[in-house]
C-alpha cells in the first residue's frame, strides 16, 4: 500500500517571502500523479498543482511550482511571494496510475501555513 | 452552481443514532468517493464506487455503508453513529477519462458531531 508524509505540521512565512512544504511517499508502482491541494478556512478542497511521475520536467502554476524527485520519493511544493491568501492547510496526495485503484487518493497529513503580514 | 454538493453542511447528532450524508453532481463523472478528515490524519478514504453497480471499500469503511442510488448520488450512511466518527466529511468525483482524468473534484464538506 502507498503512504504519503508530511513532516511539518506547521510553517510560517512572511508575506512575499519564499516557502517550501515537504512530502514524501513510498510506493513500489512506477507510474502514478501526485498533487497539491489547499484546504483555506472555508474547507472547500482546491487542487493547487499536480505531477505526472513520467515527466521529468517539474510542474509550475504561477506562484507555485514543485521539486520532484522521483528516486527519492520526494514531492516538495514551493510557493513564492507568498500571500495573505495562501493561509491553508496544505496536503500532498498520491493516485496511482493503475485502473485498479480506481483513481482513489492516498493523502498525507496536511501542513497548517501561515503567511504574517 | 457547485458541482458536487452535500447535505447537510453541519450535523449534530447523538450516540446510537442513524445518519445519512448525501453527495450530488452535475459533473456526469461515473466515479464518486467518500473520504472522511481528522485532524493530524489527513483524508481517508471510506467508499469509493465506479458506476452504479460497482462499490468497492476503502481504508476505512467499517462502520459505515454506501448507496448509489443514481449516477449523480451516492449516500453515506452511519447506521449507529459514535462519537469517534465525529470529523468531516467530503464526496468526491472524478472521471475516467478525458483531460482531467487523474483530478478529483470535491464537494464542500459535511461537519458531523457525534455526541
Amino acid at each position: 500500500a502507498q503512504t504519503v508524509t508530511q513532516s511539518q505540521p506547521e510553517m510560517s512565512v512572511q508575506e512575499a517571502e519564499t516557502v517550501t512544504l515537504s512530502c514524501t511517499y513510498d510506493t513500489s508502482e512506477s507510474d502514478y500523479y501526485l498533487f497539491w491541494y489547499k484546504q483555506p478556512p472555508s474547507r472547500q478542497m482546491i487542487l493547487v498543482i499536480r505531477q505526472e511521475a513520467y515527466k521529468q520536467q517539474n510542474a509550475t502554476e504561477n506562484r507555485f511550482s514543485v521539486n520532484f524527485q522521483k528516486a527519492a520519493k520526494s514531492f516538495s511544493l514551493k510557493i513564492s511571494d507568498s500571500q495573505l491568501g495562501d493561509a491553508a492547510m496544505y496536503f500532498c496526495a498520491y493516485r496511482s496510475a493503475g485502473e485498479t485503484s480506481g483513481s482513489r487518493l492516498t493523502f498525507g497529513e496536511g501542513t497548517q501555513l501561515t503567511v504574517n503580514p | 452552481d457547485a458541482d458536487v454538493t452535500q447535505t447537510p453542511r453541519n450535523r449534530i447528532t447523538k450516540t446510537g443514532k442513524r445518519i445519512m450524508l448525501e453527495c450530488s453532481q452535475t459533473k456526469g463523472h461515473d466515479r464518486m468517493y467518500w473520504y472522511r478528515q481528522d485532524p493530524g490524519l489527513g483524508l481517508r478514504l471510506i467508499y469509493y464506487s465506479f458506476d452504479v453497480k460497482d462499490i468497492n471499500k476503502g481504508e476505512i469503511s467499517d462502520g459505515y455503508s454506501v448507496s448509489r442510488q443514481a449516477q449523480a448520488k451516492f449516500s453515506l450512511s452511519l447506521e449507529s453513529a459514535i462519537p469517534n466518527q465525529t470529523a468531516l466529511y467530503f464526496c468526491a468525483t472524478s472521471e475516467p477519462r478525458g483531460p482531467k482524468y487523474n483530478e478529483q473534484f470535491f464537494g464542500p464538506g459535511t461537519r458531523l458531531t457525534v455526541l
